[in-house]
């Protein structure tokens, strides 16, 4: 079992409509989250981070963390052609002296 | 002016050469990573510092070595290169206190002919 988990996709949303990823993770000791936007052939840029149970809301981005059933996802409001990426889950294990373990990435593709 | 650079940007050699990736930083931060990234997978570590005298193997470190050469260095370097280890680099710093943010350099895109 990998220890940050994301589904590959490509996720396809329509213009406009939300976007939905979900990444799980496998060590409880887990305790910052983080979401990073990587556009093709560029670095991942920090898009949200989440560090208790619940929402973070930023701009068109909610993060949602649940630490009891291990899974945090990030929702895209109002989806544009420009969200179009891949999104990197990555967990921050901060017995493991504070590295971060990335997801292998969701590809969002957004249609005008 | 970028605040984390990475040299060079791009880099083809061939088998058995020695290459040497550098990273700079212009934050202050006291630590700094090496990652690759290779093609439907995500980031994997490669080597970590927490400062100029504590460097540490992350998890796929054979095959590579690190240099920290100062606060804002921090090099990678591949002494025998092989096919395998063709793949996209990326440099990164993080406070130590805070939100354990990392930032990215450009990358370095390295193929091994």
């Amino acid at each position: 079992q990998k220890e940050v988990e994301q589904n590959s996709g490509p996720l396809s949303v329509p213009e406009g409509a939300i976007a939905s990823l979900n990444c799980t993770y496998s060590d409880r000791g887990s305790q910052s989250f983080f979401w990073y936007r990587q556009y093709s052939g560029k670095s991942p840029e920090l898009i949200m981070s989440i560090y208790s149970n619940g929402d973070k809301e930023d701009g068109r981005f909610t993060a949602q963390l649940n630490k009891a059933s291990q899974y945090v996802s990030l929702l895209i409001r109002d989806s544009q052609p420009s969200d179009s990426a891949t999104y990197l889950c990555a967990v921050n294990k901060r017995a493991a002296g504070n590295k971060l373990t990335f997801g292998g990435g969701t590809r969002v593709l957004v249609k005008p | 002016d970028a605040d984390v650079t990475q040299t060079p940007r791009n880099r083809i050699t061939k088998t058995g050469k020695r290459i040497m990736l550098e990273c700079s930083q212009t934050k202050g931060h006291d630590r700094m990573y090496w990652y690759r990234q290779d093609p439907g997978l995500g980031l994997r570590l490669i080597y970590y510092s927490f400062d100029v005298k504590d460097i540490n193997k992350g998890e796929i470190s054979d095959g590579y070595s690190v240099s920290r050469q100062a606060q804002a260095k921090f090099s990678l370097s591949l002494e025998s290169a092989i096919p395998n280890q063709t793949a996209l680099y990326f440099c990164a710093t993080s406070e130590p206190k805070g939100a354990d943010t990392q930032y990215f350099g450009p990358g370095t895109r390295l193929t091994v002919l």
